[in-house]
């Protein structure tokens, strides 16, 4: 069967703190991995992408993930996070040929100041 | 701004009622997606059209439908709203219908039904 999982529902954590949120799927066709913000009543908007190549994956604000195939797993990373990264990220997976992304049930990053 | 538009931005309506949410793409894009964002189902696909054509299909209710106008925009349709339904609506949009490209969402209709 073909799902993503994100464990944490919600992540505390102290400003210029690292963070990592994670991501795990499963999968028995060929996957894309994407990872989206969504900040308070807006839409969601794609922070990183990995599609084929260097397992590390770099994306805006600096955020970064990294594809582990053998764990089937696509956590993001930040080394110092912001109280302007306070908000909800999701996880994303394309199954197969056509367009079918399934969402995680997302991880709110609460930054402490 | 993702250039993904979608009106109305808020909707209060009855239940028994229907109404129609429309999604503006991003100019270029063939692809259009509906999501459905609940407290308790988290971000539900409901259903994507590509060039006027029906691609796949989610968890869309049968009292739901959608389509996709030859100008490339989008509506969706409600009725026999039930208390349920109440949630936020998105739109996204992407160039083509393959599974690498990333969808951009606008910023939502938010449906409260009483």
């Amino acid at each position: 069967a073909q799902s993503v999982t994100q464990l944490d529902s919600q992540v505390p954590v102290f400003e210029e703190a690292p963070v990592e949120l994670r991501c795990n799927y499963s999968s028995s066709v060929s996957v894309y991995l994407f990872w989206y913000v969504q900040y308070p009543n807006q839409g969601l908007q794609l922070l990183l992408k990995y599609l084929s190549g260097s397992t590390l994956v770099k994306g805006i604000n600096g955020f970064e993930a990294e594809f582990n195939k053998s764990q089937t797993s696509f956590h993001l990373r930040k080394p110092s996070v912001h109280i302007s990264d306070t908000a909800e990220y999701f996880c994303a997976v394309s199954f197969g040929g056509y367009q079918k992304v399934t969402f995680g049930t997302g991880t709110k990053l609460q930054v402490i100041p | 701004d993702s250039g993904v538009t979608q009106t109305p931005k808020h909707l209060i309506t009855a239940t028994g009622q229907r109404v129609t949410l429309r999604c503006s793409p991003r100019s270029g894009d063939l692809s259009v997606y509906w999501y459905q964002q609940s407290l308790d189902q988290g971000l539900q696909f409901l259903i994507q059209y590509y060039n006027g054509e029906e691609r796949a299909k989610g968890n869309i209710l049968e009292r739901f439908s959608a389509q996709q106008f030859p100008d490339l925009h989008s509506e969706l349709n409600l009725s026999s709203l039930e208390l349920g339904d109440s949630a936020l609506y998105f739109c996204a949009s992407s160039p083509r219908d393959r599974n690498n490209s990333p969808l951009h969402f606008g910023n939502g209709t938010r449906l409260t039904v009483t």
